[in-house]
């Protein structure tokens, strides 16, 4: 079956650093795509999003850059705080409007200070 | 505002039991979606509900099944518990139409 899977399991950063977290996804068709937090112990929480008519959404501190053409999503963290640790998720949904997800494996972000 | 709410928080099991999962929706939020997130994985939709209703199934077994009340609480049921159903269940819920899902802290069942 198609899947949304992440490049790196890990990334390690110092404070203050921008990073960039990618994802591959296989659903053509998907339509929409979201970006979760989850810290330890929390449910994931919703960072930003984007739709497949767009090819870059930004937030604050935070970026999403959509590339259809290679399926490609990715997540960039201006000024990476402490606070940032956590494992990020992309995720995708299909059209039709039913905004069910579905998530990729995730990667781990570490902040050392 | 009060978020969305889980319980238990911890639970342990054996396998062949039953075992129930309780939900609690953010304020106004009709529809209400669970996930297992296995150790090291992404969430895996499970179900979700509107209105009482089952309005999407992902792929799991009929053993996993679920309800929706009248004040949009929700439980998720599952019988004939395996090993691999150890996992963290999440619920969230959302305002249909709208695409953020608000996530609860999870339920960290451990079946033996």
């Amino acid at each position: 079956g198609e899947s949304v899977g992440l490049h790196l399991p890990t990334l390690s950063v110092q404070e203050g650093d921008n990073s960039i977290i990618n994802c591959a996804y296989s659903n053509s068709a998907s339509d929409y795509f979201i970006w979760y937090k989850q810290e330890s112990g929390k449910g994931p929480q919703f960072i930003i999003d984007i739709r497949s008519n767009m090819d870059k959404r930004q937030g604050q501190r935070v970026t999403v850059l959509l590339n259809k053409t290679v399926k490609h999503l990715s997540l960039q963290i201006a000024a990476t705080q402490p606070g940032d640790s956590a494992v990020y998720f992309c995720a995708e949904t299909p059209p039709g409007g039913s905004y069910i997800p579905t998530f990729g494996r995730g990667t781990s972000l570490i902040v050392h200070p | 505002e009060t978020g969305v709410t889980q319980s238990p928080t911890h639970l342990i099991k054996t396998r062949g039991q039953q075992v129930t999962l309780r939900c609690s929706s953010q304020s106004g939020h009709n529809t209400v979606s669970w996930y297992q997130q296995a150790l090291g994985q992404g969430p895996q939709f499970i179900f979700q509900y509107y209105r009482e209703e089952e309005n999407g199934r992902g792929n799991f077994p009929p053993r996993f099944s679920g309800l929706q009340f009248p004040n949009y609480s929700s439980e998720l049921n599952v019988n004939a518990l395996e090993l691999d159903d150890s996992a963290l269940y999440l619920c969230a819920s959302s305002f249909p139409g709208y695409n953020e899902q608000f996530f609860g802290p999870g339920t960290r069942l451990t079946v033996l």
